[in-house]
């Protein structure tokens, strides 16, 4: 069975940095994007970044690029974000999605909150 | 990278058909066949519901259909059942390894 299970969310000041993890199981980690789609309260789904099977290759929304790194390690099968420069429009659930080529986003994690406030 | 575009709402009763669209450009739903379709109830994670425009994953039901004219997909779920009432979300890739979703369409069944 497919789990993804992120953690690291939490209160977080203006500018401050935070970084989430998500832990995979029940799939070859290492033959699969990963992404992380994200959900401001009350409002839709944003793909926020993805990175490649080796890690080579790492995209991201124009809204977060240089503010935000995409990294995994598949030793571990783990997947990484981390946030710096945070504002308060960051504030989401952030999800954790492998994805099925390019054209879906298969298993997704329950989320974690960020709440980026003063 | 704008979202791309869905009703706010829809509404059905109990085994009527309904449809929800979404509307991109030719950078995204019109140049690729890579469209797929969540379902998302209240504090839990999206389910993929449809995926390359029109193919369902296994185990989710046959009422969940999907099509593509030019610019706009389009998510049908025949026979409604009160389980169904949820936020649904079309996703589009986006070329250069980017994806783009709708903004969401709340579904009431009456």
């Amino acid at each position: 069975e497919v789990q993804l299970v992120e953690s690291g969310g939490g209160l977080v000041q203006p500018g401050g940095s935070l970084r989430l993890s998500c832990a995979a199981s029940g799939f070859t980690f290492s033959s699969y994007w990963m992404s992380w789609v994200r959900q401001a309260p009350g409002k839709g789904l944003e793909w926020v970044a993805n990175i490649k099977q080796d890690g080579s290759e790492k995209y991201y929304v124009d809204s977060v690029k240089g503010r935000f790194t995409i990294s995994r390690d598949n030793a571990k099968d783990s997947l990484s974000l981390q946030m710096n420069s945070l504002r308060a429009e960051d504030t989401a659930v952030y999800y954790c999605a492998k994805a099925g080529g390019w054209s879906r986003f298969d298993y997704w994690g329950q989320g974690t909150l960020v709440t980026v406030s003063s | 990278q704008s979202a791309l575009t869905q009703p706010a709402s829809v509404s059905g009763s109990p085994g009527q058909s309904i449809t929800i669209s979404c509307t991109g450009t030719s950078s995204d739903v019109g140049g690729y066949n890579y469209v797929s379709w969540y379902q998302q109830h209240p504090g839990k994670a999206p389910k993929l519901m449809i995926y390359d425009v029109s193919k369902g994953p296994s185990g989710v039901s046959n009422r969940f259909s999907g099509s593509k004219s030019g610019n706009t997909a389009s998510l049908t779920i025949s026979g409604l059942q009160a389980e169904d009432e949820a936020d649904y979300y079309c996703c589009s890739y986006a070329g250069r390894s980017t994806w783009v979703f709708g903004g969401g369409t709340k579904l009431t069944v009456l």
